[in-house]
């Protein structure tokens, strides 16, 4: 079973300019989840989608950043005008389900985009 | 308080036992979870428990759940070379008619030869 995948591993932009992420979550999730991990910390969630609606966004900081999952499937997360602040790593989770019930819904992680602002 | 706490860092001998301890916040937390992250990848379950147990052992791992004290601990029996990397505690915490994973500041393990 392929994992999720994300693109770019690596990026590098001076504050001001802007990025856009991507995120391919394994097949048949149907729960997205876009997380900031800044360095020595743990990750924090920024957005969730249940298939292509969003069920939380209240950590994102929406004068900036915004994200989508069209077709709940591949989703985007994009920073503009990025900070420097915003170096971080933005790791992408998906999971089978949303939360509930006596599953342990495991969330699956992609490698990570490492974001250097300059 | 509403963080999740870890010491940042433990240091063990190859073949030693390592004990990673965490602090969580909610109470009615339903599940606890510990990921193992390996430089430049992502977070990998390595085990969970559930609020009603308080110990679960799987092969080389032991959970402990000390509900009263909201504290959480995870044994690695035997420790490896490539048990090395950093392992984050989180709690899933409702949220609003949701659910979410709050994580720890994480743990980095390092094997002394």
């Amino acid at each position: 079973e392929a994992g999720v995948a994300q693109s770019p591993r690596y990026k590098i932009i001076e504050k001001r300019q802007s990025v856009a992420f991507w995120c391919n979550p394994i097949s048949g999730h149907a729960t997205l989840y876009w997380y900031q991990q800044i360095l020595g910390q743990g990750p924090k969630l920024l957005i969730q989608f249940q298939n292509n609606g969003v069920v939380d966004d209240s950590q994102l900081p929406k004068d900036r950043f915004s994200a989508e999952r069209l077709k709940g499937v591949d989703s985007t997360l994009k920073i503009q005008p990025a900070k420097l602040e915003d170096s971080a790593v933005y790791l992408c989770a998906s999971s089978l389900d949303i939360w509930g019930g006596s599953s342990y819904n495991e969330q699956f992680f992609g490698p990570g985009t490492r974001l250097t602002v300059l | 308080g509403e963080d999740v706490e870890q010491s940042l860092f433990l240091s063990v001998r190859e073949g030693d036992s390592s004990v990673i301890n965490c602090t969580y916040t909610d109470s009615s937390s339903t599940y606890l979870y510990w990921y193992k992250q390996e430089p430049g990848a992502g977070l990998q379950l390595l085990t969970y428990i559930f609020s009603n147990m308080d110990m679960k052992q799987d092969q080389r791992l032991t959970v402990l759940l000390n509900k009263k004290d909201k504290h959480l601990s995870l044994r690695i029996a035997d420790t490896q070379t490539g048990d090395s990397a950093i392992y984050f505690c989180a709690e899933r915490r409702a949220n609003f008619g949701n659910e979410k994973l709050t994580f720890g500041t994480g743990t980095r393990l390092t094997i002394i030869p």
